[in-house]
């Protein structure tokens, strides 16, 4: 088995770009995703297959990945963005989650 | 609308079982699978397994082989977990959660649905 490794921890001013990586494993033919928890409630899919935003999900909210890293990165973030996240491999082995402080 | 509705909170003994259920509304209940994933006080995510809701095949996490069962009541459109032989450290919210597995140019997966939570307390 393996780890996907995340930062414990992000802080950025509002309207700044916030990055989370995630990475363990060598990404290749194999996609990722990114879940927000807030506080008391369930996971929000923010991106799927690498890239993708579901329809809901505000267009500052991005995804890539490269060699054994991806990553999330949001623009323009906003205090509404605060929240834990979490990466998540394709065959369901999640990272260890990043607390997203907007200060 | 989609959506998942779990069933109430539980405590439980150690050395117990319990069952979690997770009713399915507003989308064909056999197009795709449920996956379960449960968040320890303070923790992350972990991933527990993933049942097909087509053809009942599952898939385990390694740690909880022997211990878990997934079900699906396609009548009911209702998904459930079993975990015997509980320990404290099982104390968790379990979440079950509608997910897409395939490939296209990539394997993915990943759960776009996902139920209200169970809280799972067990304590003697």
């Amino acid at each position: 088995s393996y780890e996907l490794t995340q930062p414990p921890s992000v802080s950025v001013s509002p309207g700044q770009t916030a990055t989370i990586t995630c990475s363990g494993r060598k990404w290749g033919d194999k996609s990722a995703c990114w879940y927000q928890q807030k506080p008391g409630q369930s996971p929000v899919v923010v991106i799927y297959q690498d890239t993708k935003r579901p329809s809901g999900i505000p267009e500052r909210f991005s995804g890539s990945t490269s060699g054994n890293t991806a990553t999330l990165t949001i623009s323009g973030t906003q205090a509404m963005d605060e929240a834990d996240y979490y990466c998540q491999a394709w065959d369901g082995v999640f990272g260890g989650g990043t607390k997203l402080t907007v200060l | 609308q989609v959506q998942l509705v779990q069933s109430g909170g539980e405590v439980k003994k150690p050395g117990a079982s319990v069952k979690v259920s997770c009713k399915a509304s507003g989308y064909t209940f056999t197009s795709f699978g449920i996956t379960w994933v449960r968040q320890a006080p303070g923790q992350g995510l972990e991933w527990m397994g993933q049942i097909s809701a087509y053809n009942g095949n599952t898939i385990y996490a390694q740690k909880l082989q022997g211990r878990v069962t997934m079900t699906t009541d396609t009548s009911t459109s209702t998904a459930y977990m079993e975990l015997r032989s509980l320990r404290s450290d099982d104390t968790a919210v379990y979440y079950c959660a509608r997910d897409h597995r395939g490939y296209d140019l990539s394997h993915y997966y990943y759960m776009d649905v996902w139920g209200n939570g169970t809280t799972v307390t067990v304590s003697s």
